[in-house]
């Protein structure tokens, strides 16, 4: 096992375009999330998925932007027309979650994927 | 809602020095976790600890130790004899334990810097 997956891991786009990130979480974990890290600041919960079901989705997580888990393995990310603000680390992370009341899951975070938006 | 702080933004010591590293919480659960996760330069977010609400014990684990108080909200990490490795960014991090973690609230992070 190698980890939590990210591709690519550094993006340099002009405004007004998409992209796209992919993550492949650890095989036996059930649960994928999308956190943003801006820079200095600690990163920030986008979104989450269990198997393929994307149970909750942050404010932060505007019209612009879709994430996917369609077969419960990896995940992408697609923000569309791109903003200057979209320029952050998008960290993905995967858990196995055994149940409620079953005790917090430990995330493990792959290394990110670095965009920047001119 | 949830509010993590860590108002310690950069520490630079020497290498060998002791150093602490705060952590000051905010939640009207009463049942909740506690994470610590370092960052190095690599970017990849690395797990150290993980406390829930109901464990008060403090935890060392080689260099690394934590005190985690209720009656202060806090939950601060100490490195002993701190070594250039361990040079990176250290988040605290807060979840509801209902949430299962999936919802993690971080801190702004301590940059700590461990000079030769």
């Amino acid at each position: 096992d190698t980890g939590v997956s990210q591709d690519p891991r550094h993006k340099i786009t002009k405004r007004g375009q998409n992209v796209t990130f992919r993550c492949d979480p650890i095989s036996e974990h059930n649960r994928l999330y999308w956190y943003r890290q801006t820079l200095g600041q600690g990163p920030e919960f986008l979104t989450y998925f269990q198997n393929e079901a994307q149970l909750e989705k942050s404010r932060l997580l505007s019209d612009r932007f879709s994430a996917e888990r369609p077969k419960g393995s990896f995940s992408t990310l697609e923000i569309q027309r791109t903003e200057q603000g979209d320029s952050a680390m998008y960290l993905c992370a995967s858990s196995f979650f055994r149940g409620r009341f079953t005790g917090a899951n430990v995330l493990t975070f792959g290394a990110g994927s670095r965009l920047t938006v001119l | 809602a949830q509010k993590v702080t860590q108002a310690q933004t950069e520490i630079s010591v020497v290498e060998k020095e002791d150093v602490t590293l705060d952590c000051v919480y905010e939640t009207r659960d009463t049942t909740y976790y506690l994470f610590w996760y370092k960052q190095p330069p690599s970017g990849e977010l690395v797990f150290l600890i993980r406390r829930n609400s109901f464990d008060e014990q403090n935890e060392i684990s080689g260099r690394y130790s934590w005190n985690f108080q209720k009656s202060t909200s806090s939950f601060n990490f100490t490195i002993t004899a701190s070594q250039v490795v361990d040079s990176a960014v250290y988040f605290c991090a807060l979840s509801s334990s209902i949430q299962g973690a999936q919802k993690l609230v971080f801190g702004q992070g301590t940059r700590l810097t461990i000079n030769p």
